[in-house]
């Protein structure tokens, strides 16, 4: 399995401000997955991220919201854009199994908490 | 489109005894996979177990096993001599590939362990 890091681990922020979450894999993969888990919920994915090309979203997530970056195999970034106290969540990266797409593993998350 | 349905939003088990969770699902794709993931209070998202569709044989990792019933759309997990560290909110997740292998998660399963 893949050895994924994510920073920040937890933020406090600012209503109306931007957060830049990045995930980092210990290995080259295709895909890039970002999740939310909202307080007590499950995860909804917001988008694949694939390496040069540009992010799918999922029905009810815009790119001026959550902006993708996917620079190379091993890295990309989310952005939670112009926040409001509904984005306190939890974000996770996944990135899909080695040579193959049917299994995902997960980042630690990023909890997030705006004020 | 593709859903998955956990009716139990909590469950409970004593130690050293065995507790089955439910998870029901739908998909139109011949080809998929199911999982059980695990998120304990670190929130770290541990795959506990998969299933590939198309074998019939139910898998079983040490002290989990699944019942996987295609034609009723059913994936339970079984956890055997439960230990305090099983206990987490369990989620059932389903991939049928298509355009971004996206995973599909149930609204999970709190599992608390008692001594």
């Amino acid at each position: 399995s893949a050895v994924i890091s994510q920073k920040p681990s937890r933020d406090i922020c600012q209503r109306g401000t931007s957060l830049t979450i990045q995930c980092q894999v210990d290995s080259q993969v295709t895909m890039m997955f970002w999740y939310r888990q909202q307080p007590g919920q499950s995860l909804t994915l917001i988008a694949t991220a694939n390496q040069g090309s540009e992010a799918t979203y999922e029905s009810g997530f815009v790119i001026d919201k959550f902006p993708i970056s996917r620079p190379n195999l091993t890295f990309s970034t989310l952005t939670v854009s112009n926040m409001s106290p509904e984005d306190s969540s939890i974000y996770l990266c996944s990135v899909e199994r080695a040579g193959g797409w049917d299994e995902q593993y997960f980042g630690p998350g990023t909890r997030l908490t705006v004020t | 489109a593709q859903t998955v349905t956990q009716s139990q939003p909590e469950m409970s088990v004593q130690e050293a005894e065995t507790v089955t969770l439910s998870c029901t699902y739908d998909t139109s794709e011949s080809d998929y996979y199911l999982f059980w993931y695990k998120q304990p209070p670190s929130r770290q998202m541990i795959l506990v177990i998969r299933q590939e569709a198309y074998k019939q044989q139910n898998a079983t990792e040490n002290r989990f096993s699944v019942n996987f019933q295609k034609a009723a759309k059913s994936f339970s997990l079984k956890i055997s001599d439960s230990q305090l560290g099983d206990a987490a909110m369990y989620f059932c997740a389903l991939n049928s590939g298509g355009s971004n292998y996206k995973l599909t998660f149930g609204k999970g399963t709190l599992l608390t362990v008692n001594p």
